[in-house]
């Protein structure tokens, strides 16, 4: 499987700040996912970033709030805009390999202050 | 409804004994199903992915898909102190584009 990096592994951020978080894969690859584990809890599907074409949100996810960008096929990014408390998440990047399988790098893990 | 159920937990099992884990999904046209396992503080690595009713075997590891139920089983034989983990089910739509991940089972190994 592709190995897989995020930047940065964590941060402390301020209120209404914003934070990019980066993706770097050691291969191409088409589709490439961004998820949300919040303390305890399951991953949340936030976007789907395909190279060539605009990020597809799901619902209760905002392209104001979560800007992707997908330049190449072997980078993106994520970036949390305007943070709240509520924000503080572990933002994780997956990418699918072989027939459907999705793999994922280790994570952002964000705290808002 | 949620999507994906899973119990949450925890289960307890001894060392050397079968871990049952079970899965229920509410889309009847799902298509793909897979199994994580998630250590603490650590990210979710696919252990098994499996495609068509039926039983598929890896090692230790067996899935078991029964679509006509809408129930996906993974069962760890053996089960040691290091399967001691999160489980997450997931599971695609009818497009294949969007994973959906259960809340997790607890699953702890006693020595």
């Amino acid at each position: 499987s592709a190995v897989i990096s995020q930047k940065p592994s964590r941060d402390i951020c301020q209120r209404g700040t914003s934070l990019t978080i980066q993706c770097q894969v050691d291969s191409q690859v088409t589709m490439m996912f961004w998820y949300r584990q919040q303390p305890g809890q399951s991953l949340t599907l936030i976007a789907t970033a395909n190279q060539g074409s605009e990020a597809t949100y799901e619902s209760g996810f905002v392209i104001d709030k979560f800007p992707i960008s997908r330049p190449n096929l072997t980078f993106s990014t994520l970036t949390v805009s305007n943070m709240s408390p509520e924000d503080s998440s572990i933002y994780l990047c997956s990418v699918r390999q072989g027939r459907y399988e999705q793999y994922f790098g280790p994570g952002t893990r964000l705290t808002v202050t | 409804q949620k999507e994906v159920e899973q119990n949450s937990g925890p289960l307890s099992v001894p060392e050397g004994a079968i871990a049952s884990l079970n899965c229920t999904y509410s889309d009847r046209g799902s298509q793909s199903f897979f199994w994580y396992r998630q250590y603490s503080g650590k990210s979710p690595e696919l252990i098994m992915s499996i495609y068509s009713n039926g039983d598929k075997e890896d090692g230790r590891f067996t899935a078991q898909l029964n679509k006509a139920s809408q129930y996906v089983s993974l069962l760890i034989r053996d089960s040691q102190p290091s399967d001691s983990a999160t489980y997450l089910c997931a599971v695609t739509g009818y497009n294949n584009n969007d994973m959906r991940f259960g809340a997790g089972t607890r699953l702890t190994v006693k020595p």
